[in-house]
């Protein structure tokens, strides 16, 4: 079937604007997550969605930024007045997480690579 | 909070040679552990996970990892690398929390 997707690819901003990043998690998959990946902080958990839960919002470096998940499936990252410290590959993941219980593997989308100039 | 660590920044091999990337976590309680693979220019994969039992765990494309509980390790390995294989491999633990933390990375690179 068919893996994680995430629009656009690609995106270029100019300072102080909003964007939104779109995650299309696998089918029937409950959990949702988003990451970054920059160049000075590797890879770093952002948020979590898991079913109706509240999500877990633990990573969100400011409140700048935001995340949904409508519907238990799409997911939309929200970042309010970029800044160029905000360019990175924000990397969105899904997993099954089965009724029994315990870890499920994460799959990842292709990213989107954001741009603040 | 847990952590992991990656010694190896990045590691330049010639085919056939062996591979060990080291990979420490720091964590008390029960983890689960896994590699993941970034080829250039794609998406993050799955190399191999560690839930529990056997700790010599196996993956795809030849590679293995061993858990030992006792150094806090999981360390992959391949016998003969391959050019196909360059890539950056990054080591991942989750706790109860489920969201992955990761390693800083360890870009490969095999000369043919």
């Amino acid at each position: 079937g068919a893996g994680v997707s995430q629009s656009p690819s690609n995106k270029v901003t100019e300072k102080g604007k909003d964007v939104e990043l779109r995650c299309d998690p696998i089918s029937g998959h409950t959990a949702l997550y988003w990451y970054r990946q920059s160049l000075g902080q590797g890879l770093e958990f952002l948020i979590y969605f898991q079913g109706n839960s509240a999500p877990d919002k633990s990573g969100l470096p400011s409140d700048r930024f935001s995340a949904e998940r409508t519907g238990g499936s799409v997911s939309t990252l929200t970042i309010q007045r970029t800044q160029q410290e905000d360019s990175a590959v924000y990397l969105c993941a899904s997993s099954l997480q089965s009724s029994r219980g315990g870890t499920d593997t994460q799959y990842f989308g292709p990213g989107t690579r954001l741009t603040v100039l | 909070a847990q952590s992991v660590s990656q010694h190896n920044h990045h590691v330049i091999l010639s085919e056939a040679a062996s591979l060990e990337l080291g990979c420490n976590y720091s964590y008390g309680g029960t983890v689960n552990l896994f590699w993941y693979v970034q080829y250039p220019g794609q998406h993050l994969q799955l190399l191999l996970k560690y839930f529990s039992g056997d700790p010599l765990v196996k993956g795809i494309k030849g590679f293995e990892a061993e858990f030992i509980k006792s150094k806090f390790s999981f360390n992959l390995r391949k016998p003969s690398v391959q050019w196909s294989d360059t890539a950056e491999y990054f080591c991942a633990v989750t706790t109860g929390r489920r969201a992955l933390t990761f390693g800083s990375g360890t870009r490969l690179q095999v000369q043919p």
